[in-house]
């Protein structure tokens, strides 16, 4: 059974803070690593899809990192806006089932004005 | 361009009974997963479809099935419902089965409501 966990469970910052989420997957048969937004009453939104050890992807304000060696994520957002507050997932895609994503249990993340 | 359309957004069935769920991905998609998200979990993957045929699956029981048509839409249909089986029920849609390297475009879901 993959295990894809993410930390922290919850986050409340302030608008203008920086924050960085985990996500933590199994080290070995990897394949991919999703990154998904999901904002209240809409549909989750790709982000970043990692594939490479040491990848590093950028959009606007938010970026993530990939170790795939020590199987963990960090997604990174600049600045928090009130805008951002959302629901961001990681999914993991390796092992035997490259067509199935693996999701964890997701952070949810409220920036106050 | 329409993502992913799920039908219907809501339903409420009873113990024992059988629900379909539809639906159309993305245009230009040809593959479509099927993901379960209980309360306080993630998304979990029920099984992937295509070019008609279940390529993948998750581990649901047999009542749950589904059916991939020509046009690519897609049917999740669950037997005998059990209370547990209260969910949102996600559709998400790709080009190519085991095409994980993009990123898959999902809809807005169906909430499934067992009483």
């Amino acid at each position: 059974i993959l295990n894809v966990e993410q930390s922290p469970q919850s986050l409340h910052v302030q608008e203008g803070d920086s924050t960085n989420f985990t996500c933590s997957f199994p080290s070995s048969n990897f394949y991919a690593l999703h990154w998904y937004r999901w904002e209240t009453a809409k549909s989750p939104e790709a982000l970043f899809v990692m594939t490479l050890n040491g990848d590093e992807k950028k959009k606007g304000r938010i970026s993530a990192t990939l170790n795939t060696k020590e199987g963990y994520s960090y997604l990174y957002i600049k600045g928090s806006q009130p805008e951002d507050s959302a629901t961001y997932l990681c999914a993991f895609a390796g092992g035997t089932s490259y067509g199935k994503l693996t999701f964890g249990q997701g952070t949810i993340l409220t920036v106050h004005p | 361009d329409a993502g992913v359309t799920q039908s219907p957004t809501h339903l409420i069935k009873t113990r024992g009974q059988q629900v379909t769920l539809r639906c159309s991905p993305k245009s230009g998609h040809d593959t479509v997963s099927w993901y379960q998200q209980a309360l306080g979990q993630g998304p979990q993957f029920i099984f992937q479809y295509y070019e008609e045929e279940e390529r993948q699956r998750g581990n649901f029981p047999d009542r749950f099935s589904g059916h991939q048509f020509p046009n690519y839409s897609s049917e999740l249909n669950v037997n005998a419902l059990l209370l547990g089986d209260s969910a949102l029920y996600l559709c998400a849609s790709n080009l190519g089965a085991g095409a994980t390297k993009y990123g898959y475009t999902f809809g807005s879901g169906t909430r499934l409501t067992v009483v």
